[in-house]
């Protein structure tokens, strides 16, 4: 069964706390993207990942971080210094000019 | 980032009516991208539309790339409850290393049974 896979579903950590949201994919695409959202807005892109061991930052990458070490993954790690980090974040991979999403992790931080 | 235009924010309708919502953007797109989310859940793609012009039916789905490759829309006929969503369009510039999604704020559409 081809898709993407993001675990876990729901997330709640301490305030301080870095965690990270796990991202994998069976459908051989070389790019990869983490897309944070918020109530009232549109998709916002985090970072991204053209191939293995390459990723560039997207349009609101501060107090984030990733690695793409392996084609079938693309963990997101939310650090201490997002402020703001409870969303709901989605991250998708594209073939051609398409772009596919996963299911989503919705961060609370308490 | 930028954003699209799109319209409307949300709709109420009677299941059986026809809905219509557009994007609209200042700049050219190579592809626009149609996607349903419902709640707590993933985007999941509706319909693509890579070149200018293109009218591409899905279903009860229809939807178009703008001549001007500035805008689209996308048309759900005869709507049923599970139509129920937040609609979302997307514009994708792309060449050399750089594929990037800019997307619409959503359209909320409720159906009344």
């Amino acid at each position: 069964d081809g898709g993407i896979t993001q675990s876990p579903k729901y997330l709640f950590r301490k305030e301080g706390q870095n965690v990270t949201l796990s991202c994998e994919q069976n459908l051989n695409h070389d790019a990869m993207y983490w897309y944070r959202q918020d109530p009232g807005q549109g998709l916002r892109l985090i970072y991204y990942s053209q191939i293995v061991n390459d990723f560039q930052k997207g349009d609101i990458a501060e107090g984030y971080s990733v690695s793409r070490e392996k084609k079938e993954s693309f963990p997101l790690t939310v650090t201490s210094a997002q402020k703001n980090p409870t969303a709901f974040y989605l991250c998708a991979s594209r073939v051609t000019d398409t772009q596919y999403f996963g299911p989503g992790t919705r961060l609370t931080v308490l | 980032g930028q954003q699209l235009n799109q319209s409307p924010q949300s709709m109420f309708i009677q299941e059986g009516e026809d809905v219509s919502m557009n994007c609209t953007s200042s700049s050219i797109f190579n592809t626009w991208l149609w996607y349903k989310q419902d709640p707590g859940e993933g985007p999941v793609l509706l319909i693509a539309l890579y070149k200018a012009g293109e009218l591409t039916s899905n279903g009860r789905l229809t939807a178009q790339f703008g001549i001007t490759r500035k805008d689209s829309f996308l048309n759900i006929s005869a709507s049923i409850p599970s139509d129920v969503g937040i609609y979302f369009c997307a514009g994708q510039t792309s060449g050399g290393s750089n594929y990037k999604l800019t997307f619409g704020k959503g359209t909320l559409l409720t159906v009344n049974p």
